[in-house]
């Protein structure tokens, strides 16, 4: 059973692009998290998607949007790169009415902008 | 808004010994308190503790959450270099739908 995947494992930008991560959820899982990890720093959430819809945002821009599939596969989007966008990129799979701990996490996408 | 703060921010140890990470955190309608650990970039749940459950063991390692002081506490006994890694606490509130707080986290490394 494959945990879950996200693509690609690393990126580099340059300021002013877009860029677009994809994560697919573990099996059984219907439910994606999107959060974002600074060098030296934990992960802060962006947004939830749950039946195609964002269902829960965090305190980032607008530049950041998603997008769920009907398969539960998810993307990532951020429009006018900044350099502070630098980061890990973490998918995090769960079902709607889990509970917290099992709530898997991807390996992440190394996102660098030049 | 809700707020992890760990420390400390990082830990240098050798092999046997005992470490002991802390976590305080503020969050509205508290649900859950979680430890984290990443070795590479996944991070992979260690605890999980609620109210109803305020301390957690599992081989060398164990938590406990304290309800008044809003606070948690990691301990790795017999330390390991295979335990190098940092450690991650978040707290999910009520209603959060696995929303998780992240601290900045503790990078513990253990020295042979």
């Amino acid at each position: 059973d494959a945990g879950v995947t996200q693509s690609p494992t690393h990126l580099i930008k340059t300021r002013g692009q877009q860029v677009t991560l994809r994560c697919s959820p573990k099996s059984g899982h219907d439910t994606v998290s999107w959060y974002q990890q600074a060098l030296g720093q934990g992960p802060q959430f962006i947004f939830q998607y749950y039946e195609e819809e964002e269902r829960q945002r965090g305190n980032f821009p607008d530049r950041f949007s998603g997008h769920q599939f009907p398969n539960y596969s998810s993307e990532l989007n951020v429009n006018a790169l900044l350099l502070g966008d630098s980061a890990l990129y973490l998918c995090a799979s769960s079902t709607r009415t889990g509970v917290s701990y099992e709530q898997y996490f991807g390996p992440g996408t190394r996102l660098t902008v030049t | 808004e809700d707020k992890v703060v760990q420390s400390p921010l990082s830990l240098v140890v050798h092999e046997g010994d005992t470490v002991t990470l802390n976590c305080s955190y503020e969050v509205t309608n508290f649900r859950s308190l979680l430890w984290y650990k990443q070795e590479k970039k996944a991070p992979t749940f260690l605890f999980m503790l609620t109210s109803s459950g305020i301390e957690k063991k599992s081989g060398r390692l164990s938590s406990i959450l304290d309800k008044k002081e809003l606070s948690s506490i990691l301990n790795i006994t017999a330390t390991q270099t295979g335990d190098s890694a940092i450690y991650l606490c978040a707290v999910e509130p009520n209603n959060a739908g696995n929303m998780l707080t992240f601290g900045g986290g503790t990078r513990l490394m253990v020295k042979p």
